[in-house]
């Protein structure tokens, strides 16, 4: 059984960076075509893809978010690390983690979210 | 980066209606379109991937089709628990993109 788990703060003040950690059971990061994405969502918003770590350590981040998005994994301790720096309170939303499988007929899958995480970002 | 468009982007209907969402890229994608639903509070839920495959325990009364830029998702015999948002996602180009979503509710 797939399950995913994020952690990390409820409330962070502008210009502080947010770590997320995702924490994971049910595979393994050290399988060929297995990944992780961070996807968020704004109250009442589509969902917006952040990044995502592939199992040979490959990393890909949001175009507009680049600069401000680091992702990281262990391996081991089935965990995956999101930081995001210089927070605003426009960053405010439910921050999910998800097993996602990489393969020929459909690019990136997401096909295993966690419940998600709220943050919100205020002074 | 590639945006997908939804439309319409809500839609009431009835219990037993058939229901057609569709999902636009900016620029072809071949197949690698996927649908998902979400409701209130909860995680998105992978429904269809690659277009038309649907993912395991998923009812058939769920479909999909298209190829390139244009796409739908058909609901038939619609049921109470499928009333939600529904948001398609392109995985062809990173960094992959979600439509901004249809919300189906009761006529």
């Amino acid at each position: 059984q797939v399950t995913l788990r994020e952690s990390g703060p409820a409330l962070v003040k502008p210009t502080q960076t947010l770590t997320l950690t995702c924490t994971f059971s049910g595979f393994s990061l050290n399988i060929n075509g297995m990944c992780v994405s961070w996807v968020r969502q704004a109250p009442g918003k589509a969902p917006e893809w952040l990044a995502r770590i592939d199992w040979d350590d490959d990393r890909h981040y949001s175009t507009s978010l680049k600069a401000r998005l680091t992702i990281s994994k262990d391996t081991p301790k089935n965990q995956v690390v999101l930081t995001m720096t210089n927070m605003d309170p426009v960053d405010t939303g439910t921050y999910y983690c998800a097993r996602t499988r990489r393969g020929a007929v459909a690019g990136g899958l997401i096909d295993h979210w966690g419940q998600g995480t709220l943050v919100t970002v205020s002074s | 980066d590639i945006q997908m468009t939804q439309s319409p982007s809500s839609l009431s209907a009835s219990v037993g209606d058939r229901v057609t969402l569709t999902c636009r890229a900016s620029q072809s994608i071949t197949t690698y379109l996927n649908w998902y639903q979400q409701k209130a509070g909860k995680a998105p839920k992978l429904l269809i991937y690659a277009t038309s495959l649907l993912q395991s325990g998923v009812p058939s009364r769920f479909s999909g089709s298209g190829s390139g830029t244009d796409f739908t998702l058909t609901i038939s015999n619609l049921q109470p628990e499928d009333f939600a948002t529904y948001y398609c996602q392109q995985t062809y180009s990173l960094p992959d993109t979600f439509g901004q979503g249809t919300k189906l509710d009761i006529k």
